[in-house]
């Protein structure tokens, strides 16, 4: 069946070094994208959201890529700190109730 | 900022009783979730609920499950007869006026069936 997706389910990157997070869905369908942040005994944490008419969305320290062609999404953190080591999820919906990829876990290294 | 709330953080329950957990949604959200996550595992649709009833429920969702808004402001999720594998963290949502927005997620009830 059609599945949001991750490529790594672990990421570890130096203390202000960046991070990319990817994500593969296939759900041609979908036209709208999230990503969340989840922190040990917490709920999601909205980061950055992009729609299908875009391809590049910027905000604080985050950036996210959409490539329709392939299916793809990425999650860019610039000068990754600490307090950004948790799983992150990408999750896409059509109108739809949120569906989750299985995340990646990210450890930052003082 | 408004926020997502859920009660209790965590409950323990024998196999076979019911459970309810609770969520009190952002007031002007329209579109109403939960979501289950099992250890380790990936964020897991269950339930959606709009305009007082259920819109969608995904295959977990199934006749053990229930949904409540009894009251406008308290969004409840009923568990009928639980089972060891209903052991998981349980996250209420809500969004908006519309799907293609940002859910917002309460901290989750972590429920332990023992």
């Amino acid at each position: 069946g059609e599945s949001v997706g991750l490529h790594l389910p672990t990421l570890s990157v130096q203390e202000g070094d960046n991070s990319i997070i990817n994500c593969a869905y296939s759900n041609s369908a979908s036209d709208y994208f999230i990503w969340y942040k989840q922190e040990s005994g917490k709920g999601p944490q909205f980061i950055i959201d992009i729609r299908s008419n875009m391809d590049k969305r910027q905000g604080q320290r985050v950036t996210v890529l959409l490539n329709k062609t392939v299916k793809h999404l990425s999650l860019q953190i610039a000068a990754t700190q600490p307090g950004d080591s948790a799983v992150y999820f990408c999750a896409e919906s059509r109108n739809t109730p949120l569906v989750f990829g299985k995340g990646t876990r990210l450890s930052v290294i003082a | 900022e408004p926020e997502v709330t859920q009660t209790p953080s965590h409950q323990v329950t024998q196999m076979g009783q019911e459970v309810i957990l609770r969520c009190v949604p952002i007031s002007n959200h329209l579109y109403f979730y939960w979501y289950r996550q099992i250890l380790g595992q990936k964020v897991e649709f269950l339930v959606s609920f709009y305009n007082n009833e259920i819109s969608e429920k995904s295959e977990i969702f199934d006749d053990q499950f229930s949904v409540e808004r009894p009251d406008g402001s308290n969004f409840t999720l009923k568990i009928r007869s639980t089972k060891l594998e209903d052991s998981a963290m349980y996250f209420c949502a809500s969004r908006g006026g519309t799907e293609n927005t940002e859910a917002f997620f309460g901290q989750g009830t972590r429920l332990t069936v023992v």
